[in-house]
């Protein structure tokens, strides 16, 4: 069984810049959540996904947009990148219904310069 | 809306104690409560995961229950150990996404 995996592990941007995260979920999940860890920080709910549509928003400007595709793995879009989106990103992955357990992968850390 | 808070925010303990984490919730309608490590700059951990039919899961040294109706749930940690050092989040799962609401963390040490 696969777990979550995400990429790259690092990355630095400009800002104004563009850029794309990318998440696998683990084998059989359908389900992908994102979240956003500021230094010092609990993670913050962006978004999720649920077989390909947005199921749920969390307080974020339209700027931060995803994907999720046909066998599930997800990205995360951020556009015109500001200072204050430098942080950790979380994905993670379960099976759709109230009682899934989440399994996150272990992150990406951008830093905007 | 849901807030979840856990006490104490930090935690410096002797390696072979035994120690307990708390978290408290203002929503009790959860549909689950995980408890997760994380280590620094890393990604997180789950531990333990209690429905919300669940009183209390156990995991080697690690035993977390729930207590639905006063919105409380504790870790306690058996015999802990240096590799036990982390911080220890505790998160809540409840509305129509399955959104997660994390704690404010307690921040672990055990001392060799």
């Amino acid at each position: 069984e696969t777990g979550v995996t995400q990429s790259p592990t690092h990355l630095i941007k400009t800002r104004g810049q563009q850029v794309t995260l990318r998440c696998s979920s683990q084998s059989g999940h359908n389900t992908v959540s994102w979240y956003q860890q500021a230094l010092g920080q609990g993670p913050q709910f962006i978004f999720q996904y649920y077989r390909e549509e947005e199921n749920g928003r969390g307080n974020f400007p339209p700027r931060f947009s995803g994907l999720q595709f046909p066998n599930y793995s997800s990205e995360l879009n951020v556009n015109a990148l500001e200072l204050d989106d430098s942080a950790l990103y979380l994905c993670a992955s379960s099976l759709a219904g109230r009682s899934g357990e989440q399994y996150f992968g272990p992150g990406t850390r951008l830093t905007v310069t | 809306k849901q807030e979840v808070t856990q006490i104490p925010a930090a935690l410096s303990v002797p390696e072979g104690e035994n120690l307990v984490l708390n978290c408290s919730f203002t929503d009790s309608a959860i549909y689950n409560l995980q408890w997760f490590r994380q280590d620094p700059g890393k990604g997180l951990t789950s531990l333990l995961l209690i429905q919300s039919s669940q009183r209390e899961q156990t995991s080697g040294r690690l035993n977390a229950s729930l207590d639905k109706s006063s919105g409380r749930s504790t870790l306690y940690i058996a015999a802990s150990q240096p590799g036990d050092s982390a911080t220890y989040l505790c998160v809540t799962m409840g509305g129509a996404t399955n959104k997660l609401i994390f704690g404010t963390g307690t921040l672990l040490a055990v001392q060799p």
